[in-house]
């Protein structure tokens, strides 16, 4: 069975410290890897999207990786701001089944003054 | 305007009633989801559409039942409403392997 697994679950750091989430998965056959932001009360919205040969990916702030060979990716945010507090999760696409999604439950971020 | 909408944002309903919750988009894509999401258990999928006469069950899709009655909307229906499916619901889209859209949620209770 496909699965996603995020560590930690819940993390506080203070404004300005950086920070990595981490998503493990056993996902076959893999197409790529999404990172999504999403905010309290609001639908997920797509942050980076790794594929199969891509090591890492920057958006700003956010830095993705992944490594295919030990199925695991992390999400690096540097110098945190208020508005990083959310959820994030990590979904993987594979190249079959349903809707091909297979979505970890999220790591969720507080950002503290 | 957002590219995914749903309606209602917010319900609040009886045990028994049926209710039916509105998606449409202006993506232009083919595919439509909707999913369910649970404190601790993260997003579950329900049916799925890959064309306006395509139906498909997800995960947990018991209790639920889904009409795409054009390729811009998807609806989902709850007939007879429990406790249970007390949740937060979004639809996306998708355009084959290229990123999910998701909309702003629907925040359903069921009392």
């Amino acid at each position: 069975k496909n699965q996603v697994e995020q560590s930690p679950q819940s993390l506080i750091i203070l404004e300005g410290k950086n920070c990595t989430l981490q998503c493990n998965y056993t996902v076959s056959p893999f197409s790529n890897l999404r990172w999504y932001k999403q905010d309290t009360g609001r639908g997920p919205v797509s942050l980076t999207i790794m594929t199969f040969s891509e090591n890492t990916k920057s958006n700003g702030r956010y830095t993705a990786t992944l490594d295919a060979d030990t199925k695991q990716s992390s999400l690096h945010i540097t110098a945190s701001q208020l508005s990083d507090s959310a959820s994030y999760i990590c979904v993987v696409r594979s190249g079959g089944g349903a809707d091909g999604l297979t979505f970890g439950k999220g790591t969720h971020l507080i950002i503290q003054p | 305007d957002a590219d995914v909408t749903q309606t209602p944002r917010n319900r609040i309903t009886k045990t028994g009633k049926r209710i039916m919750l509105e998606c449409s988009q202006t993506k232009g894509h083919d595919r439509m989801y909707w999913y369910r999401q649970d404190p601790g258990l993260g997003l579950r999928l329900i049916y799925y559409s890959f064309d306006v006469k395509d139906i498909n069950k997800g995960e947990i899709s018991d209790g639920y039942s889904v009409s795409r009655q054009a390729q811009a909307k998807f609806s989902l229906s709850l007939e007879s409403a429990i406790p249970n499916q007390t949740a937060l619901y979004f639809c996306a889209t998708s355009g084959g392997n290229t990123e999910a859209f998701f909309g702003q949620g629907t925040r359903l209770t069921v009392v």
